[in-house]
């Protein structure tokens, strides 16, 4: 298994673009997320998904739209960058039962903005 | 909401030694995961090891193990015999272990303590 994949690694976008940052895991797993990661304040949960064509709010959803239109895939899209979106973004997914289950976690994607 | 709280930003350990890195925590629910994570210059985010509150027995995982104290709502984790690929930013994160509610499965992370391990 390659366990949870993202790409890409590292992106800088001018302020205004849009771009996916995209998420796959091959673990059949049901529950997958996005965090963002910013220095002294952890991760925060941005949206998360419970299953194909199922998607929800996290902490802090602003500026991001995500879909989950297969098990394997669930893609972050910012519509509009802006510098306050300059973080690090990681990708999370475990099995349907996430309050009990482990979540394996992305090796990231560190975003700039100009 | 729950809040997690690592008040060392940084720590240093020699080689061989031990050392333990605080976590508090803020919550009124009685069943919850608590988690520890490293991340590795690599900026992977690994699982070293996961208590569950109903569990009284302290959470073991060879060199890693955790000192669990559910009233005063502290989980600290002790690394024994510290090596070097220890060095690394090490989270304590909180999951609550109901499964409706906003943020289903949402982890809830500390600010992270900076572990640096000396030759």
């Amino acid at each position: 298994n390659a366990g949870v994949t993202q790409t890409p690694k590292f992106q800088v976008l001018k302020t205004g673009q849009s771009m996916t940052l995209q998420c796959a895991q091959d673990m059949n797993h049901e529950y997958m997320s996005w965090y963002r990661q910013d220095p002294g304040m952890g991760l925060r949960l941005i949206h998360y998904s419970v299953g194909a064509g199922i998607t929800d709010q996290g902490e802090v959803p602003n500026g991001y739209n995500v879909s989950r239109s297969t098990t394997e895939d669930f893609p972050l899209r910012l519509l509009s960058a802006a510098p306050s979106q300059t973080s690090v973004y990681f990708c999370a997914s475990s099995f349907g039962r996430p309050y009990t289950d482990t979540q394996y976690f992305g090796p990231g994607t560190r975003l700039t903005v100009l | 909401a729950q809040t997690v709280t690592q008040s060392q930003p940084e720590m240093s350990v020699q080689e061989a030694e031990t050392v333990t890195l605080s976590c508090t925590y803020d919550t009124s629910e009685s069943d919850y995961y608590l988690f520890w994570y490293k991340q590795p210059p690599s900026r992977q985010m690994i699982l070293v090891i996961r208590q569950e509150a109903y569990k009284q027995q302290n959470a073991t995982e060879n060199r890693f193990s955790v000192n669990f104290q559910k009233a005063a709502k502290s989980f600290s984790l002790k690394i024994s015999d510290s090596q070097l690929g220890d060095a690394a930013m090490y989270f304590c994160a909180y999951r609550s272990a109901h499964a409706g509610g906003t943020s289903y499965g949402k982890l809830t992370f500390g600010q992270g303590t900076i572990l640096t391990v000396h030759p």
